[in-house]
C-alpha cells in the first residue's frame, strides 16, 4: 500500500542552522506529496506540496522537491528560526481522498 | 471564521461511557475525515465521507461510529470508551479529488480515565 517514511526525531538545531528532514515514499502510480506542520496544541497546517515529478513546493522559506527517481520529498530550510519549532509531517495522497502521513519529526530550534 | 471547527476541545470521561465529538466546516468542501493521533504523534485515518457517503472505513473498532447529517458536518460517536481510546482526534476536510491538501481542525483531546 501507499506509505511514507520520514526520519525519526527529535531534531534539535540552533537558530540560523540548515534544516533537512528526510522523507521517502512508497506508492503505486504518481501520488501528490505534502508537508504539514503542527505547532503545539494546534491542528496540522499545510506547509507545501508537489503534485508531479520534479515539482518544487515552497513556503515560508521551506522547500521540497518531488524526486521520482529516489522516491523522496525531503524538506529543507536554509536558516531556521525559533518559531519553526514544531512537528513536521510528510504525507502522500493518490487522489487526495486518502492522505497517508509519516510518523512526524519534532524540530526544536534553540536561540 | 474558523474553517474546520471541532467541539469539544477537551474531553475527560470514564471508561465505559459513550461520548460524541462534533465537526463542522464552512469551506464548502464535500469530503470530511477523522484522524486519530496517538501519544507519539502518529496519525491514522479512521473514516472519510464524501457527500454524506462513507468512503474510507479503516480497521477501527465498531464502537466508533461516524455520522454525517450533511456534507458540512461529520460527527464521531464512541461507545463503551476504553483507556486505549485516549488520543487527539482531528477532523479534516477537502474538495473531492482536489490536490491542494486537507484543512484540519484544531483537534479534540480525549482522555479516558
Amino acid at each position: 500500500g501507499n506509505s511514507v517514511t520520514q526520519m525519526e526525531g527529535p531534531v534539535t538545531l540552533s537558530e540560523e542552522a540548515f534544516l533537512t528532514i528526510n522523507c521517502t515514499y512508497t506508492a503505486t502510480g504518481y501520488p501528490s506529496l505534502f508537508w504539514y506542520v503542527q505547532y503545539p496544541g494546534e491542528g496540522l497546517q499545510l506547509l507545501l506540496k508537489a503534485t508531479k515529478a520534479d515539482d518544487k513546493g515552497s513556503n515560508k522559506g521551506f522547500e521540497a522537491t518531488y524526486r521520482k527517481e529516489t522516491t523522496s520529498f525531503h524538506l529543507e530550510k536554509g536558516s531556521v528560526q525559533v518559531s519553526d519549532s514544531a512537528v513536521y509531517f510528510c504525507a502522500l495522497s493518490r487522489d487526495n481522498n486518502d492522505m497517508r502521513f509519516g510518523a512526524g519529526t519534532r524540530l526544536t530550534v534553540k536561540p | 471564521d474558523t474553517a474546520v471547527s471541532q467541539t469539544p476541545k477537551y474531553l475527560v470521561t470514564q471508561m465505559g461511557n459513550d461520548k460524541s465529538i462534533k465537526c463542522e466546516q464552512n469551506l464548502g468542501h464535500d469530503t470530511m475525515y477523522w484522524y486519530k493521533q496517538d501519544s507519539k504523534k502518529f496519525l491514522k485515518i479512521m473514516f472519510s465521507y464524501n457527500n454524506k457517503e462513507l468512503i474510507i472505513n479503516e480497521t477501527v473498532p465498531n464502537r466508533f461510529s461516524p455520522k454525517s447529517p450533511d456534507k458540512a458536518h461529520l460527527n464521531l460517536h464512541i461507545n463503551s470508551l476504553e483507556l486505549g481510546d485516549s488520543a487527539v482526534y482531528f477532523c479534516a476536510s477537502s474538495p473531492w479529488g482536489d490536490t491542494r491538501g486537507y484543512t484540519f481542525g484544531s483537534g479534540t483531546r480525549l482522555t479516558v480515565v
